[in-house]
């Protein structure tokens, strides 16, 4: 395995349209998370998933974003209506852990290189 | 909730100087203190890691030492190389939450 991946790398787009982005974890990690990363600044948690459930969400997370992990293997992120405010790195990061909070145990966690939004 | 402060930078050093990175935390309980570094174009690294007040993470001859007293977490390396240039990012870590990142500091080593 090669670690976690991330499509596409780079996504530019016009204020109002939808985009998705897709997260590929290492493939026997159960926990996958999305952060948003702005520039300066460190990343911010945004969600994560055990499996197919999606067990915590960030209040960062507006109505305009929705996050699916169908199959407990991949998952994507999308943004409804961008707005200029959503340009930014978004990370997947993965990793195997025992429990059902975020915090039940650390195990270590893998990032994938990002995708990198800019909203005209 | 939780928060860091780390180093403002970037940090420009020559090859083979010593290098400190500053973070305190504010945190809740006992976290663990981790550093995470981030090269150009990749994904954030796990670069050392503490668990314990105390205790020395080291990797790549980084070294950070837990400081419960002074909620601090500094990063250290003695002799830096081009290859070392990045983004560092302190994180203190809290049963039951999530991580929380600090701003990151640049780090650039010239020849």
């Amino acid at each position: 395995d090669t670690g976690v991946s991330q499509d596409p790398r780079h996504k530019i787009t016009k204020r109002g349209q939808n985009v998705t982005f897709r997260c590929d974890p290492i493939s026997e990690h159960n926990r996958l998370y999305w952060y948003r990363q702005t520039l300066g600044q460190g990343p911010e948690f945004l969600t994560y998933f055990q499996n197919e459930a999606q067990l915590e969400k960030s209040r960062l997370l507006s109505d305009r974003f929705s996050a699916e992990r169908p199959k407990g293997s991949f998952s994507t992120l999308e943004i409804q209506r961008t707005e200029q405010g959503d340009s930014a790195m978004y990370l997947c990061a993965s990793s195997l852990a025992v429990g059902s909070r975020a915090g039940d145990s650390y195990n270590e966690q893998f990032f994938g290189p990002g995708t990198r939004l800019t909203v005209l | 909730g939780d928060s860091v402060t780390q180093m403002e930078g970037p940090v420009t050093l020559s090859e083979e100087a010593f290098l400190t990175i500053n973070c305190t935390y504010t945190a809740t309980g006992y976290p663990s203190l981790f550093w995470y570094v981030q090269y150009p174009g990749e994904g954030l690294q796990l670069l050392l890691k503490a668990t314990k007040a105390d205790d020395k993470g080291s990797n790549k001859g980084f070294e950070a030492t837990y400081r419960k007293e002074t909620t601090s977490f500094h990063l250290e390396k003695g002799s830096v190389q081009v290859s070392d240039s990045a983004v560092y990012f302190c994180a203190p870590y809290n049963y039951g939450q999530n991580f929380v990142f600090g701003p990151g500091t640049r780090l650039s080593v010239l020849p």
